[in-house]
């Protein structure tokens, strides 16, 4: 089946620093991947979607220069968490969906991100 | 605007039992609808899907049954078991230009033994 991956699984930060987070796809080509923030016990916030060689598209509310999306190539997408605050604590989600997987959607295992 | 409603927000039943676990979505043009099991500090796993074509499908002990008139689908877990506690999310896109999926809001699911 289809294997997504993210790294870290989990990370502590300190205010003001950044963080990057990597999705990979692991076994097919990923030409759109997506990223959501999950609080606990809610469904998943879609943050915003990045086509492999283009600008990621983000969601109303969510802020471009603080969540910085680069989707390299059709295997990488990587989400960095710039100047992070203790509000941006959460579960980080990335999700593929490859080329022909008409609507189908594969979920890497998420990366807990603590910022103190 | 929440364009797929799922329910119940909690579910607790026994060993054995058939929970199950109801969305509603709004927009015609959607054409995909899964589900996903979600354990806790995991990442959603796709369980099943569905697409309009047909009414019903079955994968071991999940099965979804879809009703485009009513536009509702429904997840039955039969013979649930312990290890089905989790978070079920249905989910429902589109090919109108946007495989985009937009998620229900979740169901904890609890089987006690």
């Amino acid at each position: 089946g289809a294997v997504v991956s993210q790294h870290p699984s989990w990370v502590i930060c300190k205010s003001g620093t950044s963080v990057k987070i990597e999705c990979r796809s692991l076994d097919f080509q990923a030409t759109t991947m997506f990223w959501y923030r999950q609080f606990p016990k809610q469904s998943l916030m879609l943050m915003a979607t990045s086509n492999e060689g283009s600008k990621a598209t983000y969601e109303q509310g969510v802020e471009k220069d603080k969540f910085l999306i680069n989707h390299a190539s059709l295997t990488l997408s990587t989400l960095t968490v710039t100047s992070a605050h203790p509000e941006d604590s959460s579960f980080y989600i990335c999700s593929a969906g490859g080329q022909g997987r008409h609507g189908e959607q594969y979920f890497g295992p998420g990366t807990r991100l603590t910022v103190t | 605007q929440q364009q797929v409603k799922q329910s119940p927000q909690s579910l607790i039943v026994q060993k054995g039992g058939i929970p199950i676990i109801n969305c509603a979505y709004e927009n015609t043009a959607f054409d995909y609808f899964p589900w996903y099991q979600q354990f806790p500090g995991k990442g959603p796993a796709l369980l099943i899907a569905i697409r309009p074509d047909v009414s019903e499908k079955k994968e071991g002990r999940f099965t979804i049954s879809f009703n485009k008139s009513a536009k509702q689908f429904s997840l039955h877990i039969m013979d649930s078991q312990p290890g089905d506690s989790a978070t079920y999310f249905c989910a429902a896109s589109g090919s109108g230009g946007s495989y985009i999926p937009t998620f229900g809001r979740g169901t904890s699911l609890i089987v006690h033994p």
